[in-house]
C-alpha cells in the first residue's frame, strides 16, 4: 500500500509568482485536505476535496485554489504569491467525504516546503 | 466555534520519566479530538483519537490520552519517555464541522 506522496519537496519562488503543488493520495482514499503550516505553528486547514468537488474551505483567499483528479490525486495552486505564503504545505487523504470531521483518520504526506522571496 | 490550547511550547523530560503534554479545547458540540506527532521534515502521524467511545484512549508507541469533559481537556501521557519520542506534538479538534483546528504544537525534548 502506497502512502501519501507530495512533490516537490522544496520550492523557491518570488513574490507575485504562481505555484502548483501536487499530492498523490493513499490508495483507495477519495478525500484530500490541504493544510498550511507556518514555521512554529500548527497546520491550518485550507480546503478539502471529495470526489473532485471542493466540500469545505478554511479562512484562505481565493488565490488559493485546488483540483482533485479522477484518480484522487490533487493539486494546490497559489497565485500572486506573498511573503507570508512561505510555509510547509501538507496534504492529507482519508476515506470519507467528511475527512477529519467524521473522526476518520487522515494520512499526511511529508509536505512541500515553499519559500517566497 | 472551536479552538485548541496547548500549554507549553516546549516540554523537557529525562529518558524514562513520565511524559505529560497538555491540551485544552473548546467546542460548541461534542468534539472529536486527535493527537498527532511530527518528526523533523516529515508529515503528521496520528497517535490516537477520541470519537465519543471510551474516555481513555490508547494510541501507538505507548501513548494514551484521557478525555475529560468537565475540564475540557485531552492531555497526552506516556509512562516512560524514550529518546525516539523527541518530536513535535499537535492536538486537534473537530466539532460540528469537518474543519479541524490544530494547536500550536508542543516540542518534546528528551534528555539522556
Amino acid at each position: 500500500e502506497t502512502g501519501v506522496t507530495q512533490s516537490p519537496t522544496h520550492l523557491i519562488k518570488t513574490r507575485g509568482q504562481q505555484v502548483t503543488l501536487r499530492c498523490s493520495s493513499q490508495s483507495g482514499h477519495n478525500t484530500v485536505s490541504w493544510y498550511q503550516q507556518a514555521l512554529g505553528q500548527g497546520p491550518q486547514f485550507i480546503f478539502q476535496y471529495y470526489r473532485e468537488e471542493e466540500n469545505g474551505r478554511g479562512n484562505f483567499p481565493p488565490r488559493f485554489s485546488g483540483l482533485q483528479f479522477p484518480n484522487y490525486s490533487s493539486e494546490l495552486n497559489v497565485n500572486a504569491l506573498e511573503l507570508d505564503d512561505s510555509a510547509l504545505y501538507l496534504c492529507a487523504s482519508s476515506l470519507s467525504g467528511m475527512g477529519a470531521g467524521s473522526g476518520n483518520e487522515q494520512f499526511f504526506g511529508p509536505g512541500t516546503r515553499l519559500t517566497v522571496l | 466555534a472551536q479552538s485548541v490550547t496547548q500549554l507549553g511550547s516546549h516540554v523537557s523530560v529525562s529518558e524514562g520519566a513520565l511524559v505529560l503534554l497538555r491540551c485544552n479545547y473548546s467546542s460548541s458540540v461534542p468534539p472529536y479530538l486527535f493527537w498527532y506527532v511530527q518528526y523533523p521534515n516529515q508529515g503528521l502521524q496520528l497517535l490516537l483519537k477520541y470519537t465519543s467511545a471510551a474516555t481513555l484512549v490508547k494510541g501507538i508507541n505507548g501513548f494514551e490520552a484521557e478525555f475529560k469533559k468537565s475540564e475540557t481537556s485531552f492531555h497526552l501521557t506516556k509512562p516512560s519517555a524514550h529518546m525516539s519520542d523527541a518530536a513535535e506534538y499537535f492536538c486537534a479538534v473537530t466539532g460540528g464541522s469537518y474543519i479541524p483546528t490544530f494547536g500550536r504544537g508542543t516540542s518534546l525534548i528528551v534528555h539522556p
